[in-house]
């Protein structure tokens, strides 16, 4: 059975500094990877995705994440972040062999402090 | 543009009544989803259809309800047999797989019993 761990329910860093943000999955077949990020009241935006190809994938906000299948891991980092990163980040799996099956983390509440 | 549509963003709800959440997509998306979130907490799957007059139930679906009459639109029913339905609801719509199967949201609806 697939799932996803996301390691930090919270996360607090000072405005500038860098974060990342972790998570592990466990499946026996090939998956694609999603980070969502969800400001208070509203749904979940897509951040990056992972599906093939290079391991580094960079998306919005200047957000980053690399795929590591040895270790099963897509870590979420950003080197700079802002107060407007105050936000809960959740990661996000799709197996190949069943894709309509979508599984969340728990999620990781990050804050930023000025 | 195109995307999710959530409807009503807030919703009362007395005891004893069913109510019913509408949630529209213009992304030519054949898998729908309906999701609860709690606040604070992650997202858990109530029902998702991954075609037209068909669904399955999630983890969740005891004292939900769902139709699937139209490709584009996928309502939720909170009936009186959910004994605590306050709570953020997101729906989300998930591309083909040979476009990457990624999951788009809606903006929620907060329903709350009084």
């Amino acid at each position: 059975a697939q799932s996803v761990t996301q390691l930090d329910s919270q996360v607090p860093v000072f405005e500038e500094a860098p974060v990342e943000l972790r998570c592990n999955y466990s499946s026996s077949v090939s998956v694609y990877l999603f980070w969502y990020v969800q400001y208070p009241n509203q749904g979940l935006q897509l951040l990056l995705k992972y599906l093939s190809g290079s391991t580094l994938v960079k998306g919005i906000n200047g957000f980053e994440a690399e795929f590591n299948k040895s270790q099963t891991s897509f870590h979420l980092r950003k080197p700079s972040v802002h107060i407007s990163d105050t936000a809960e980040y959740f990661c996000a799996v799709i197996s190949y062999s069943s894709a309509s099956k979508i599984i969340f983390g728990s999620g990781t509440r990050l804050s930023i402090r000025p | 543009d195109g995307g999710i549509t959530q409807s009503p963003k807030y919703l009362f709800r007395k005891e004893g009544q069913n109510v019913t959440l509408s949630c529209e997509q213009n992304l030519n998306h054949d898998a729908m989803y309906w999701y609860r979130q709690d606040p604070g907490q992650g997202l858990r799957l109530i029902y998702y259809s991954q075609i037209v007059n068909d669904f399955q139930k999630g983890d969740i679906a005891e004292g939900y309800s769902v139709s699937r009459e139209k490709k584009e639109s996928f309502p939720l029913t909170v009936t009186s047999a959910q004994k605590n339905p306050t709570a953020f609801y997101l729906c989300a719509s998930r591309q083909g797989e040979d476009s990457g199967n990624t999951i788009y949201f809606g903006e929620g609806s907060w329903l709350t019993v009084v």
